[in-house]
């Protein structure tokens, strides 16, 4: 089983500001590394797939960066609706796959 | 383009609970379609897949054969069957929709707003 690991926990900024968020995968994932945001009550989004392409219609100020057990996701000049948790998930061992525990995203 | 996810309850241990996701504004038949849930024990849990065409799923180790994800396309849905359910299985069910591109799989592209299933 390949164990995700997400930090911080918890991110506190300000509109306007970057924001880098870090998932830690125990053995290399190959780049198969998916971001999605997620708000309460609402449908999570897929921010970002195969480490570093962005998913359909997602701004570019959200990129994805990384290799092997490293990867980033970089939100830069942070819009309020950017608030929110995010998860990694790697699918390089589908099926199960597996996600990180969320890093959550609030307003300083 | 949306998933409406529909049938969560309240329900005692032991029992069953059948779900339902209804896919809108895609072409339904074409796409794998999956069950994830997030738990407050296990955060983000994918549990099954069926193939397009239905011929093809896969389960979650803890859900196998307790668990049956089945389609009908010209309804332009996907279910999920739960029995011998415990208090572990408590949390929100979403329907997703794998990816469709040729060289990119096994992510979820279109999710719904989730379910809720409480087993107590």
């Amino acid at each position: 089983e390949i164990v995700l690991t997400q930090s911080p926990a918890t991110l506190s900024l300000s509109p306007g500001e970057r924001a880098t968020l870090s998932c830690r995968a125990s053995r290399s994932v190959d780049n198969y590394l998916a971001w999605y945001q997620h708000k309460p009550g609402q449908a999570p989004r897929l921010l970002i797939y195969d480490a570093s392409k962005r998913a359909a219609g997602i701004p570019a100020r959200f990129s994805g960066g990384g290799s092997g057990t490293a990867y980033t996701l970089t939100i830069t000049n942070l819009e309020p609706e950017d608030f929110a948790v995010y998860y990694c998930h790697q699918r390089w061992s589908w099926p199960p796959g597996s996600f990180g525990q969320g890093t959550k995203l609030e307003i300083k | 383009v949306q998933l409406v996810e529909s049938g969560g309850n309240l329900v005692q241990p032991g029992g069953s609970l059948r779900l339902s996701c209804t896919a809108s504004g895609f072409t339904f038949s074409d796409f794998g379609m999956n069950w994830v849930r997030q738990t407050p024990g296990q955060g983000l849990e994918w549990l099954a897949y069926i193939r397009s065409d239905g011929d093809l799923t896969y389960y979650e180790g803890s859900v196998q054969g307790r668990f049956i994800i089945s389609r009908d396309n010209a309804k332009n849905s996907v279910f999920l069957q739960m029995s011998t359910l415990s208090a572990e299985d408590t949390g929100i069910y979403y329907c997703a929709r794998f990816i469709r591109q040729l060289t990119s799989k096994y992510y979820f592209d279109l999710w719904g707003q989730g379910t809720l299933v409480t087993v107590s």
